[in-house]
């Protein structure tokens, strides 16, 4: 299947400090790619939809200023965490549509993030 | 709007026993369904989707799911459970028209006890 590669997969940053996360898509081209958040034990909380080439879609609630989404090629995504804060600490996820799946998306490994 | 509930937080099950994990959704129009395993500190991996055809849905790791109109339901079934197959397991949906964005279930943990 189609292989989306997310990096770092672990990062501890200093509370103030700015930190960027990549999902590349691999073998393929993808438009749309969704960043998720991950609290322990939950479920996904879908946070923007990112566009290639244009603007992300954030879901309610999400700071824009401080979660940055950029999506400048088709197989590039970043998620920028700014002047981070211990709230911040989470499980970061990107994801994207499989074309080899049919319908269904393939899953970043994840960047677990530690603000201190 | 689009929801999946999987109704238990946790499974238990011992091995080589079956195992079943509930999953209901609600969508306008016919549904797409997923479901996905999650390791510690990794990323979803997928299992089986369920697009038409048969309801019956095989998948990875000898994991089978069956689709059920009436019930509104997509329980993931295995007829014999290994160690391995402790993880998190999540359920989810989308419409087969309109949005393309998938709504995830919170997660059904599955332990299986030697």
């Amino acid at each position: 299947g189609a292989v989306v590669s997310q990096h770092p997969s672990r990062v501890i940053c200093k509370s103030g400090t700015s930190v960027k996360i990549e999902c590349r898509s691999l073998d393929f081209q993808a438009t749309t790619m969704f960043w998720y958040r991950q609290f322990p034990k939950q479920s996904l909380m879908l946070m923007a939809t990112s566009n290639e080439g244009s603007k992300a879609t954030y879901e309610q609630g999400v700071e824009k200023d401080k979660f940055l989404i950029n999506h400048a090629s088709l197989t590039l995504s970043t998620l920028t965490v700014t002047s981070a804060h211990p709230e911040d600490s989470s499980f970061y996820i990107c994801s994207a549509e499989d074309p080899s799946t049919g319908y269904g998306y393939t899953f970043g490994s994840g960047t677990r993030l530690t603000v201190v | 709007a689009q929801s999946v509930a999987q109704p238990e937080d946790q499974v238990n099950v011992a091995e080589g026993n079956p195992l079943t994990v509930k999953c209901t959704y609600s969508v306008s129009g016919n549904p797409y369904l997923f479901w996905y395993v999650q390791y510690p500190n990794r990323g979803l991996q997928f299992l089986l989707k369920y697009i038409t055809g048969d309801n019956l849905v095989k998948g990875s790791y000898g994991f089978e799911a069956e689709f059920n109109k009436s019930q509104t339901s997509f329980h993931l079934k295995k007829p014999s459970a290994l160690v391995s197959d402790s993880a998190l397991y999540f359920c989810a949906v989308r419409p087969s028209g309109g949005s393309y964005i998938p709504t995830f279930g919170r997660g059904t943990s599955l332990i299986v006890h030697p």
